[in-house]
């Protein structure tokens, strides 16, 4: 099974409007971590939020927010007043934190394209 | 300024060639570790280290070695390219999770390699 699943391979917003990336996860560790990443089209990898399972409250940074549902174990990024520059590669990664190893995985992502 | 450095960025080779490319962290990480993205499949993890000696394999080692001899490098080799290695290739490096860090991955620029 797919540890990081992302249903949306392209995604389209109008600029100023707001949008929501799937994701979700499949794990049996009690602890584990929720990572997104942004990928311009230069190619960089940008770390953007984390949620850990232990947290109580979604993760906020700055516009983006993390919709962190536990028990539907999925971690959806939202990213209000969408701007020219958020168009990209969107990835959802989680860290296990088990005893036996310490494993990133990452989703297909989602191509976000911002609208003028 | 704080940063891992993968190199070559670009490479072309021949099957059968072996060739390294190499990553080096200054942020004194313990966790340091290896992807290839390709189209429609995301990153996946290659090799990662916990530790200096200490190497696991990822998800797709197949073709690839690792070492770790010192905490700041941690060198990809390719002993026998073959055509199917011909990806972007990512080196990231983290602190392990804890109060004051998420443990996030610090990503390479990434390495574009072709095996003709």
């Amino acid at each position: 099974a797919q540890k990081i699943t992302q249903t949306q391979p392209g995604m389209f917003v109008q600029e100023k409007e707001a949008v929501t990336l799937d994701c979700t996860y499949d794990t049996s560790d009690p602890s584990y971590g929720l990572f997104w990443y942004k990928q311009p089209s230069s190619g960089e990898m940008i770390f953007l939020i984390y949620q850990g399972s232990y947290d109580q409250q979604n993760a906020t940074e700055g516009r983006y927010s993390l919709n962190f549902q536990k028990a539907r174990k999925s971690a959806n990024l939202v990213i209000s007043a969408s701007q020219l520059g958020d168009s990209a590669m969107y990835f959802c990664a989680m860290r296990e934190l088990s005893n036996t190893g310490n494993q990133f995985y990452f989703g297909t992502g989602t191509s976000l394209t911002v609208i003028p | 300024e704080a940063q891992v450095t993968q190199n070559p960025r670009y490479l072309i080779t021949v099957t059968g060639k072996k060739l390294t490319v190499t990553c080096s962290q200054n942020m004194n990480h313990e966790y340091m570790s290896w992807y290839r993205q390709d189209p429609g499949l995301g990153l996946r993890q290659i090799y990662y280290s916990m530790n200096v000696e200490v190497t696991d394999k990822g998800d797709v080692p197949e073709g690839y070695k690792v070492s770790r001899k010192e905490k700041r490098n941690f060198p990809l080799i390719l002993e026998s390219p073959s055509p199917n290695q011909t990806s972007l290739y990512f080196c990231a490096s983290s602190f392990f999770p804890r109060t004051e860090s998420t443990g996030e991955l610090f990503f390479g620029e990434g390495s574009r390699l072709t095996v003709l």
